[in-house]
């Protein structure tokens, strides 16, 4: 059973960066064939695809946040990571990683975390 | 970007209803349109992706149609856990999209 579970700091301070940490189970992000996914939800609105990143450590990203966020892998530990820089009280909501296929047929996201509520207030 | 409407934005239904909620993209995916289930508190899951092919272990009375621009997300018969947010997503282009979201209740 593929599992995902975020971790980092629910705190964060305006103008500081946010960082998040997916650690992945039950499956090996350098068998490749899927793309590691953030995407957030903001409070009271839908939601958000931040980017993603193949084990390759290619990345693709929404242009709308790009210039902010940073997507990595480590795939020695298994994980992804998403930094996004100068944060505002308009970030705030709640961080999900999640898994999406690379073959057209299989790029919905099939796999999520249980999400990681991230504050951003001084 | 594509832009993806959903209407309504939220319906009431009693238990055994046929639900219909309406998914528009602003260009044409073909058949790259997914749908998602969010209860609160919760991640959101997918139900129907391809536009018409049922995740697994997802309840049969949930069924997926459309393609191009317009598509369907249809509960064949209500059922109380039925009661949460449905979104739809595509997957065609990048950015990948969202839907603003249909709220479900149960009567």
């Amino acid at each position: 059973q593929v599992q995902l579970q975020e971790s980092g700091p629910g705190l964060v301070k305006p103008s500081q960066t946010l960082s998040l940490t997916c650690a992945v189970s039950g499956a090996s992000i350098s068998s490749g064939g899927y793309y590691w996914t953030w995407i957030r939800q903001l409070p009271g609105k839908g939601l958000e695809w931040i980017g993603y990143i193949y084990y390759t450590g290619n990345t693709y990203y929404n242009p709308s946040l790009k210039s902010r966020s940073t997507i990595s892998v480590d795939t020695s530990k298994n994980q992804f990571s998403l930094k996004m820089t100068s944060v505002t009280a308009a970030d705030t909501g709640v961080y999900y990683c999640a898994r999406a296929g690379v073959m057209a047929i299989q790029s919905h996201f099939d796999y999520w975390g249980q999400g990681a509520r991230v504050s951003v207030s001084s | 970007d594509i832009q993806l409407t959903q209407s309504p934005s939220s319906l009431s239904a009693s238990i055994g209803d046929r639900v219909t909620i309406t998914c528009r993209a602003s260009q044409t995916i073909n058949d790259f349109l997914n749908w998602y289930q969010q209860k609160p508190g919760q991640a959101p899951k997918v139900l129907i992706y391809a536009a018409s092919n049922l995740q697994s272990g997802v309840p049969s009375r949930f069924g997926g149609s459309g393609f191009g621009t317009d598509f369907t997300l249809t509960i064949s018969s209500l059922q109380p856990e039925d009661s949460a947010t449905y979104y739809c997503q595509q997957s065609h282009s990048i950015p990948r999209t969202f839907g603003p979201g249909t709220k479900v209740d149960i009567k």
